[in-house]
């Protein structure tokens, strides 16, 4: 199976502060790598696919690079809107792996 | 609008099964997969499994294999997730998600409320 390890595990930052969060896979995966949003309390919300392209309704605020094994995905400008946790997910292969997690606070 | 409405919480003993239905709208039905995801209290998310409501194909992942069943009823576009030998350990939040065939592979676009599953004896 492919690990998917995300960091930092929690951050907190600033109102509008621009926010990185990593994800690496145990193996290349090219761009097979997705981004989800999880409020608390909530269903998880689909933000980015194929590693840079954004789910229709995404606002433009949100944004993933990466390829191969390293990938990033970037908040801009952070809101209180944007407080949860954040999941990388491969599917490259299966079964279908989500990272651990990264929690973000303000 | 595309809408996802999964069944209520359910409360099982060990040893059980479960069934958990995924009614889906706004969408033709067949033209997408539906993917099982689910989630213990306070963990990461765990992909089970898909099927292809078009002909009934499923694929689950190792762990759940002889576990889990999915079906769909497509005159009433529902899928359906059957887990069996239920153990404390299976008490999570259940997720149904669309997922969408890309040159890249699956792509999970809109998602369940989540169905509670209680594990207790």
């Amino acid at each position: 199976d492919i690990q998917m390890t995300q960091s930092p595990s929690s951050l907190s930052a600033s109102v509008g502060d621009r926010v990185t969060i990593t994800c690496r896979a145990s193996q290349g995966i090219s761009n097979y790598l997705a981004w989800f949003q999880q409020k608390p309390g909530k269903a998880p919300k689909s933000l980015i696919y194929a590693s840079s392209n954004l789910q229709s309704g995404v606002p433009s605020k949100f944004s993933g690079s990466g390829s191969g094994k390293d990938f990033t995905l970037t908040i801009s400008s952070l809101q209180p809107e944007d407080i949860g946790t954040y999941y990388c997910q491969q599917y490259s292969s299966y079964p279908l792996t989500f990272g651990g997690g990264t929690k973000v606070e303000i | 609008q595309v809408q996802l409405v999964q069944s209520g919480a359910e409360v099982k003993k060990p040893g059980a099964s479960v069934k958990v239905s995924c009614k889906a709208s706004g969408y033709n039905f067949i033209n997408y997969a539906m993917h099982w995801v689910r989630q213990a209290p306070g963990q990461g998310l765990e992909w089970m499994g898909w099927i292809n409501p078009a002909n009934g194909d499923t694929k689950s992942s190792q762990k759940f294999q002889g576990l889990v069943t999915f079906t769909r009823d497509t005159s009433a576009t529902t899928v359906n997730m059957d887990l069996s030998s239920l153990t404390s350990e299976d008490t999570a939040v259940y997720y149904c998600v669309r997922g969408r065939s890309s040159v890249t592979g699956w792509v999970f676009d809109y998602w369940g409320q989540g169905t509670l599953v209680t594990v207790s004896s």
